[in-house]
């Protein structure tokens, strides 16, 4: 399959911990990498690899994954979190890119 | 750091072909890198267009394979995307990116992205 699926939405209050989960058979051979996206801007990446984060990426953003479903953890929300977010992954055949549906994040 | 910047015309002619640039700073096109173009329609998620090697070698999204060429410029340290036949649908904002070195760590770089609408 080349498909990532991600729920729409989700929300978490200011302080606690959310997390936004992607699921895919291509997420059981290849690692997913997680987006943050704000409105009018580019997408950052956030996580890569079992779980990295680019210098400048807080360390509140972590990644995990299990079988084919892969998760980004947001440990102490803050307002700044709020954003889509999006994964992505090599394809089963690992030559081509899949994106993941996206996940609209709202801070309370 | 690496910077990439790109550009072309904001709009196109349904029929027509979308021709955009990305060009590359602070950094060598021919670095052990592929280089990616991605679109995201108006409220929509990101759709991968296709990605190419410093070589010449590209992959593209099978959904776009028939439309889509995407070529580079050692010289000018620059990589380009044509889509051709466009419609409303391509309409879209048109990023280009840089994939991670070991080429499965996602897309570690990119450009401000650009605006491009299909109309007459």
């Amino acid at each position: 399959s080349s498909e990532l699926t991600q729920d729409p939405a989700v929300s978490v209050a200011l302080g606690q911990t959310v997390r936004i989960t992607c699921q895919g058979d291509s997420l059981r051979s290849y690692y997913a990498s997680w987006y943050q996206q704000k409105p009018g801007q580019a997408p950052v990446l956030v996580i890569y690899g079992k779980n990295n984060r680019p210098s400048g990426i807080p360390d509140r953003f972590s990644g995990s994954s299990s079988g084919n479903t892969a998760s980004l953890t947001i440990t102490g929300a803050q307002a700044e979190d709020e954003a889509d977010y999006y994964c992505n992954s090599r394809d089963s055949s690992g030559n081509l890119w899949v994106f993941g549906g996206g996940t609209k994040l709202t801070v309370l | 750091q690496v910077q990439l910047q790109e550009s072309g015309p904001g709009l196109v002619k349904p029929s027509g072909t979308l021709s955009l640039t990305c060009a590359v700073s602070g950094g060598s096109i021919s670095s052990s890198n592929w280089w990616s173009w991605v679109r995201q329609p108006p409220g929509k998620g990101l759709e991968w267009i296709g990605e190419i090697y410093h070589s010449g070698s590209t992959n593209y999204n099978p959904s776009l394979k028939s439309r889509v060429t995407i070529s580079v410029d050692k010289s000018k340290n620059q990589f380009s995307l044509k889509l051709s036949s466009v419609t409303a649908a391509d309409t879209a904002v048109y990023y280009c990116a840089r994939d991670s070195e070991d080429d499965s760590s996602g897309m570690d770089v990119w450009g401000q992205g650009t605006t491009v609408t299909v109309s007459s």
